[in-house]
């Protein structure tokens, strides 16, 4: 199985930051690589698909970069809305796995 | 609007069985593979199942294997997850996700059943 492990696990920011988070694959997936947000209580949202297709709907402050191994999902300026829990997963292989997650908390 | 409404969850024993269903509506429901998506209480997600659109091509994780079985019924737009042998560490939310043809990727999601095996 393909290991995905994302860091940080957790990180605090301020509304206006830069955030970025890091995706690290255990094989290469090549760019089958999705990111998606979830606030408590609610389902799962797919923001960016194969890497760096942002979904519709997503605000464009979202984006997503690399292949093979390693990947990022940036948010250019973090707006109140987008605290919440963040997941990577790919989807080169099954069965499909997903990252631990990365947390962003309000500073 | 696209929805996905899962349906079927509840309180269930060690080794009992139960089965969800998930009904799709605002698509053309035959264009899409589905895929069952589970998150433990407090804990990430975790893939399950995954059936094809026409119900031909299925894969399991390996921790339900041989124990959840996936359907589909294309006439009613709806596609199901029978779990058997039920275990304690099957608690979760389930989530019935739409998966993209071209990516694999799950651009729609129900709002999940929870699911508790527990004595």
């Amino acid at each position: 199985d393909i290991q995905m492990t994302q860091s940080p696990s957790s990180l605090s920011a301020s509304v206006g930051d830069r955030v970025t988070i890091t995706c690290r694959a255990s094989q290469t997936i090549t760019s089958y690589l999705n990111w998606y947000q979830q606030k408590p209580g609610k389902a799962p949202k797919l923001l960016i698909y194969i890497a760096s297709s942002l979904q519709t709907g997503v605000p464009p402050r979202f984006s997503g970069s690399g292949s093979g191994t390693d990947f990022t999902l940036t948010i250019s300026s973090l707006q109140p809305e987008d605290f919440a829990t963040y997941y990577c997963q790919q989807s080169y292989s099954t069965p499909w796995t997903f990252g631990q997650g990365t947390k962003v908390e309000i500073k | 609007e696209v929805l996905l409404v899962e349906s079927g969850g509840g309180l269930v024993q060690p080794g009992g069985s139960l089965r969800l269903s998930c009904a799709a509506s605002g698509f053309t429901f035959t264009n899409y593979e589905m895929n069952w998506v589970r998150q433990a209480p407090g804990k990430g997600l975790e893939w399950v199942s995954y059936i094809d659109n026409r119900g031909i091509t299925i894969y399991y994780a390996d921790s339900v294997k041989g124990r959840f079985t996936i359907s589909r019924d294309n006439a009613k737009s709806s596609v199901s997850l029978q779990m058997n042998r039920l275990r304690s560490e099957d608690t979760a939310i389930y989530y019935c996700a739409r998966g993209l043809v071209d990516s694999d990727a799950f651009d729609m999601w129900g709002q999940g059943t929870m699911v508790t095996v527990s004595s």
